[in-house]
């Protein structure tokens, strides 16, 4: 199994609608990024989050981090066409050496 | 500041060929990983590298390498290439200075394997 889980694996939202994405860890989570991709293009960085309990906001999406900095959620108030895309969450995991995992994304579908 | 910038975007290759991908990183970032996508797989690391050593690395056979320049360019080489190696390939640099600072990605190389 991953060991970030990202739900749902896809969404289909009328624009305006708000949504969230949530992304959870097995594992106590040093650093939670989030991604935004257009299909077979690079990731643009939305925003990190570090700290539980921690929340940011760029325009219309907000991001929060919970408290035992496990989870974080994604949402995105009044949906436009332009925040179509795939939501990608990452995160550092300490092993043996500072591994870096992606979630397996989330597909946003934003219908005028 | 210009951003990262990664050569070749396209590439059609066989099987048993080998490959160089090549990822410039942020003027005055030290630090680019490489990471491979695939509808299946999703995104994996492959490796980082920071001042010329590699520092981290994923789980993926010894015909995956890489290597790093004194400016900080950064090349990735897959040697007999097999099928399942058709990726996106992206890179992603970062000051390098703690593991949680943010890493800015690519366009990606999308390599695919005839």
């Amino acid at each position: 199994s991953q060991e970030l889980e990202q739900s749902p694996q896809s969404l289909i939202v009328q624009e305006g609608k708000n949504l969230t994405i949530n992304c959870t860890s097995s594992k106590t989570l040093y650093g939670l990024y989030w991604y935004k991709q257009k299909y077979g293009e690079g990731l643009i960085f939305l925003m990190m989050l570090q700290k539980g309990g921690e929340e940011k906001s760029h325009e219309k999406i907000t991001a929060k981090l919970d408290e035992k900095k496990q989870q974080s959620s994604l949402h995105i108030t009044a949906s436009q066409p332009s925040h179509a895309g795939i939501y990608l969450c990452g995160a550092v995991m300490k092993t043996s050496y500072d591994k870096v995992i992606f979630g397996p994304g989330t597909s946003l579908s934003v219908i005028p | 500041k210009a951003g990262v910038t990664q050569t070749p975007r396209y590439l059609i290759k066989t099987r048993g060929q080998q490959v160089t991908l090549s990822c410039s990183p942020i003027s005055g970032h030290r630090s680019v990983s490489w990471y491979q996508q695939t509808p299946g797989q999703g995104l994996q690391f492959l490796f980082e590298y920071f001042s010329e050593t590699q520092r981290n690395k994923g789980n993926f056979p010894g015909r995956f390498s890489g290597r790093q320049f004194s400016n900080s360019r950064s090349e990735m080489n897959v040697s007999t290439l097999e099928l399942g190696d058709s990726a996106l390939y992206l890179c992603a640099s970062s000051p390098g200075t703690t593991s949680e600072e943010t890493q800015y990605f690519g366009p990606g190389t999308r390599l695919l394997v005839l």
